[in-house]
């Protein structure tokens, strides 16, 4: 079947601008994961969304980066005002339940959307 | 809080070698661990888990690794590395309804 789609896979933008990246995980899967991967930095925890509950924005690195899943599907993540420091590969992961509920399933990583601010 | 400890960024090892890829977590209850591996120009791929019971899990690939409580750490192995080992290999911990939280990777190199 189809795994997480993510779109577009490359995105170069001027600094200031504003980017949507947009990630379309498995179908049924209820928790859906935004990681940012740079060099050095490995894979930096941005939000996480679970059912219908509160997300857990705790590793926005800013007040310019937001997101948003509607439907309990489709999740975008927004960036404001783009910096060059924003430069780097946004990750989408979805997965069937939590990472310790009782129905395991792995993470399911999309290719990733390469963001290049200039 | 929760945070998760790769000390090594980058090890060479001869193929054929043993390995082990040290992680230590942070976490104030009961960790779920995790391993994943991305190959180049791949997704990352969970290689094995750990919720409770035996300290030590078998994955995919020959790899294994030991849960200690008493170091919070949660190191891989592999008793003879082979070639297309080369990749990036990444320990996450979460919890029952908790986020994912990723180290910042170790990178493996294996010399013919």
């Amino acid at each position: 079947g189809a795994g997480v789609s993510q779109s577009p896979s490359n995105k170069v933008t001027e600094k200031g601008k504003d980017v949507e990246l947009r990630c379309d995980p498995i179908s049924g899967h209820t928790a859906l994961y935004w990681y940012r991967q740079s060099l050095g930095q490995g894979l930096e925890f941005l939000i996480y969304f679970q059912g219908n509950s509160a997300p857990d924005k705790s590793g926005l690195p800013s007040d310019r980066f937001s997101a948003e899943r509607t439907g309990g599907s489709v999740s975008t993540l927004t960036i404001q005002r783009t910096q060059q420091e924003d430069s780097a590969v946004y990750l989408c992961a979805s997965s069937l339940a939590p990472p310790g509920g009782f129905l395991f399933s792995p993470l399911h990583f999309g290719n990733g959307t390469r963001l290049t601010v200039t | 809080a929760q945070s998760v400890t790769q000390p090594d960024i980058h090890i060479t090892v001869s193929e054929g070698a043993s390995l082990e890829l040290r992680c230590n977590y942070s976490y104030g209850a009961t960790p779920y661990l995790f391993w994943y591996v991305q190959s180049p120009g791949q997704g990352l791929q969970l290689l094995l888990k750990y919720f409770s019971g035996d300290t030590l899990v078998q994955g995919i690939k020959g790899f294994e690794a030991e849960f200690k409580r008493s170091q919070s750490s949660f190191n891989l192995r592999k008793p003879s590395v082979h070639w297309s080992d080369a990749a990036e290999y990444f320990c996450a911990v979460g919890g029952n309804t908790d986020k994912l939280i990723f180290g910042t990777g170790t990178r493996l190199q294996v010399f013919p």
